[in-house]
C-alpha cells in the first residue's frame, strides 16, 4: 500500500462543476502539499498545509490531521484547470524528503 | 525573484555525450533538490543539497553527478547515459530542508 493515496486517479468534468480531489496518508507528517502539473510542464506549488483550511482564488485545500486526510476543491472549474494534481507529504522524520501521491489527472470539458 | 529557473528546457544527447543541467534560484533558499519524473509517474527524488552540502543521494547511478557551486546554483552533470534515463528532470528549492517547496519547470531529456 502506498503511503500517500489519491482518489480519483482520473476525473473528467464539465466546465463550471465543483471538483474534489482526495488524499489519504498513512505516515506521520509535518506538512502536506498540493501541487499542480500541466502536461509536459513543471510543477507549481498550490498549497502547503499543516492544519485547517487554505483558500486561494477558486482553490480550497483542507486537512484533517486526526483522520490523515486532505481534500483539494476547485469551484467553478474551467478548462485551464485541466492538469495533474499531486498530493505530497513531508514525513516527520525525514525533513529533507517528501512522499508523492500518484496524482489525479483532471480534465475539464468546455 | 520567486522562481526556480532550469536550463535547458529540452536536451537531446547521445549515450557517449557529456552534458549538464542547470538550476538557479535567488530566493535565499538553503535546500535544493533534483527529481526525475517518467511519464505519468510521480517525481522520484535523486539528490538533496542542504546548505550547499549533499545530504541525500537516493542510490542514483554514478553517471549522474550533482554539484552545488554556491547557494543559488545546482548542476546535474550527465555522462554515458542510457535511453531509459530519458525523463523530465525537475529541480526544486526550499527555504530550509523540507519546508516551502518551489519547483522549476524542468528539463526534458532524451537520450538517443
Amino acid at each position: 500500500k502506498n503511503e500517500v493515496e489519491q482518489s480519483p486517479q482520473n476525473l473528467t468534468a464539465q466546465e463550471g462543476e465543483f471538483i474534489t480531489i482526495n488524499c489519504s496518508y498513512s505516515v506521520g507528517i509535518s506538512a502536506l502539499h498540493w501541487l499542480q502539473q500541466h502536461p509536459g510542464g513543471g510543477i507549481v506549488s498550490l498549497f502547503m498545509l499543516s492544519s485547517g483550511k487554505k483558500k486561494h482564488g477558486r482553490l480550497i485545500a483542507t486537512i484533517n490531521i486526526q483522520e490523515k486526510h486532505s481534500s483539494l476543491h476547485i469551484t467553478a472549474s474551467h478548462p485551464r484547470d485541466s492538469a495533474v494534481y499531486i498530493c505530497a507529504v513531508r514525513a516527520g522524520l525525514r525533513d529533507d524528503k517528501i512522499i508523492f501521491g500518484k496524482g489525479t489527472r483532471l480534465h475539464i470539458l468546455p | 525573484d520567486t522562481e526556480v529557473t532550469q536550463t535547458p528546457k529540452h536536451l537531446v544527447m547521445g549515450m557517449t555525450n557529456k552534458k549538464s543541467l542547470k538550476c538557479e534560484q535567488h530566493m535565499g533558499h538553503r535546500a535544493m533538490y533534483w527529481y526525475k519524473q517518467k511519464a505519468k509517474k510521480p517525481p522520484e527524488l535523486m539528490f538533496v543539497y542542504s546548505y550547499e552540502k549533499l545530504s541525500i543521494n537516493e542510490s542514483v547511478p554514478s553517471r549522474f553527478s550533482p554539484e552545488c557551486p554556491n547557494s543559488s546554483l545546482l548542476n546535474l552533470h550527465l555522462h554515458a547515459l542510457q535511453p531509459e534515463d530519458s525523463a523530465l528532470y525537475l529541480c526544486a528549492s526550499s527555504q530550509v530542508p523540507g519546508y516551502g517547496y518551489t519547483f522549476g519547470s524542468g528539463t526534458r531529456l532524451t537520450v538517443v
